[in-house]
């Protein structure tokens, strides 16, 4: 029991859709990340948040929005996806962003699939 | 930018045996985080140990360890009495000490356990 959530688990979607992942974290951690994970290349961070306010973006698509309305919550808005972003999308959180003792607790993902 | 490579893309152990994992990274910073992460088929991502990079002594839970070779940029993970719970993909991660830096995450090894 990590504290992190993810929904939905799985999200098949037509490049046209507009769909939106959810987190949330019961951790009261301050800061949250997305994450990409594709087939045989490392993780790629996406986003940070650091008490609800954006402190890094990873040169990441505008395809991909991400809304951060409290610490406890995070959303991935996706639309107009392409069939590359097919991927296990990861949710983390920490303590603090920037400390960089803290650990992330990661939730259990979501398998996406674009069509 | 630090970037972190696991040699390794498969490793088998058998049960009660011992592995090591190998991770090396590159950086010119000389104050730094190093985890490693299991994620089982389940997908949900655990830390299984973290070291601190000012610390000489190698971190150990249980039966992880590391060994942190901070001149030669190496972390392995050695795993004791392996049980068939161990069987997951492992990642090494690099976090700087830097405001909001991300973490770096090696392609991960998969570890098999053989009973």
């Amino acid at each position: 029991e990590t504290g992190v959530t993810q929904t939905p688990r799985h999200l098949v979607m037509g490049m046209t859709n507009k769909k939106s992942l959810k987190c949330e974290q019961h951790l009261g951690h301050n800061a949250m990340y997305w994450y990409k994970q594709s087939a045989k290349k490392p993780l790629e961070l996406m986003f940070v948040y650091s008490l609800e306010e954006r402190v890094e973006n990873n040169s990441v698509p505008s395809r991909f929005s991400p809304e951060c309305p409290n610490s406890s919550h995070l959303f991935l808005h996706l639309h107009t996806l392409q069939p590359e972003d097919s991927a296990l999308y990861l949710c983390a959180s920490s303590q603090d962003a920037g400390t960089s003792t803290d650990t992330q607790y990661f939730g259990p993902g979501t398998r996406l699939t674009v069509l | 930018a630090q970037t972190v490579t696991q040699s390794q893309p498969e490793m088998s152990v058998q049960e009660a045996e011992t592995v090591t994992l190998s991770c090396t990274y590159d950086t010119s910073e000389s104050d730094y985080y190093l985890f490693w992460y299991k994620q089982p088929p389940s997908r949900q991502m655990i830390l299984v140990i973290r070291q601190e990079a000012y610390k000489q002594q190698n971190a150990t839970e249980n039966r992880f360890s590391v060994n942190f070779q901070k001149a030669a940029k190496s972390f392995s993970l050695k795993i004791s009495d392996s049980q068939l719970g161990d069987a997951a993909m492992y990642f090494c991660a690099y976090r700087s000490p830097l405001i909001g830096n991300d973490m770096r995450f090696g392609a991960g090894t998969r570890l098999t356990v053989k009973p």
